[in-house]
């Protein structure tokens, strides 16, 4: 089956520490995303990649760092830098060759840092 | 900057009946509009995309319509089910879809 596949489900750190949570995806697809959700707020824009060896930050790149070295896998990183790290994290891809395509998620890793 | 809005009260219905979910946005009109789906602890999974010069989309007992005067989309699930509860995210895309922004989401109860 064709898919987004997040590891681990659940992270715990301690403060301080750096993480990186994986994102993997099988679809072909050209572009991938990591969003960031919050009780009662909507999906926040971390990083995105529209290319092969080439991303964007989002609207809350600070703290966070992300590589695109193959077109199946973006890794982020969460760093020490960022100020409340404790969420669910979100991955996702798209196919960017359509127009209108929708996005394609994985099932999220949760990360909490005490 | 762009505001989605989306009640953030939950929505509890009766199964069968009809669930309305509202989703409002500020400024400018998106190029189009999407739902998607997120059960607890899961990630989001689309569902219905509308385009700005669409007034309404169906599929199956789903029903999607943009009024770009109002600055609203609506969501409607018919016959709804126990398993429709859920939490629904409006999401509009502005610029060559790679801009998606995503309201915080309605959830939805649907009782037996």
């Amino acid at each position: 089956d064709g898919g987004i596949t997040q590891s681990p489900k659940y992270l715990f750190r301690k403060e301080g520490q750096n993480v990186t949570l994986s994102c993997e995806q099988n679809l072909n697809h050209d572009a991938m995303y990591w969003y960031r959700q919050d009780p009662g707020q909507g999906l926040r824009l971390i990083y995105y990649s529209q290319i092969v060896n080439d991303f964007q930050k989002g609207d809350i790149a600070e703290g966070y760092s992300v590589s695109r070295e193959k077109k199946e896998s973006f890794p982020l990183t969460v760093t020490s830098a960022q100020k409340n790290p404790t969420a669910f994290y979100l991955c996702a891809s798209m196919n960017g060759r359509r127009d209108n395509s929708p996005l394609h998620f994985g099932n999220g890793t949760r990360l909490t840092v005490t | 900057s762009q505001k989605i809005e989306q009640n953030s009260e939950a929505l509890n219905i009766q199964e069968g009946k009809t669930a309305t979910l509202t989703c409002n946005y500020t400024n400018y009109s998106p190029a189009y509009l999407q739902w998607y789906r997120q059960d607890p602890g899961r990630g989001p999974v689309f569902l219905l995309l509308i385009r700005e010069n669409e007034k309404e989309k169906r599929k199956e007992r789903l029903k999607v319509t943009f009024d770009t005067t109002l600055k609203q989309s609506l969501f409607h699930i018919t016959a709804s089910q126990p398993a429709d509860s859920a939490t629904y995210l409006c999401a509009p895309s502005y610029t060559g879809g790679f801009k998606t922004i995503f309201g915080a989401g309605t959830r939805l109860f649907v009782k037996a």
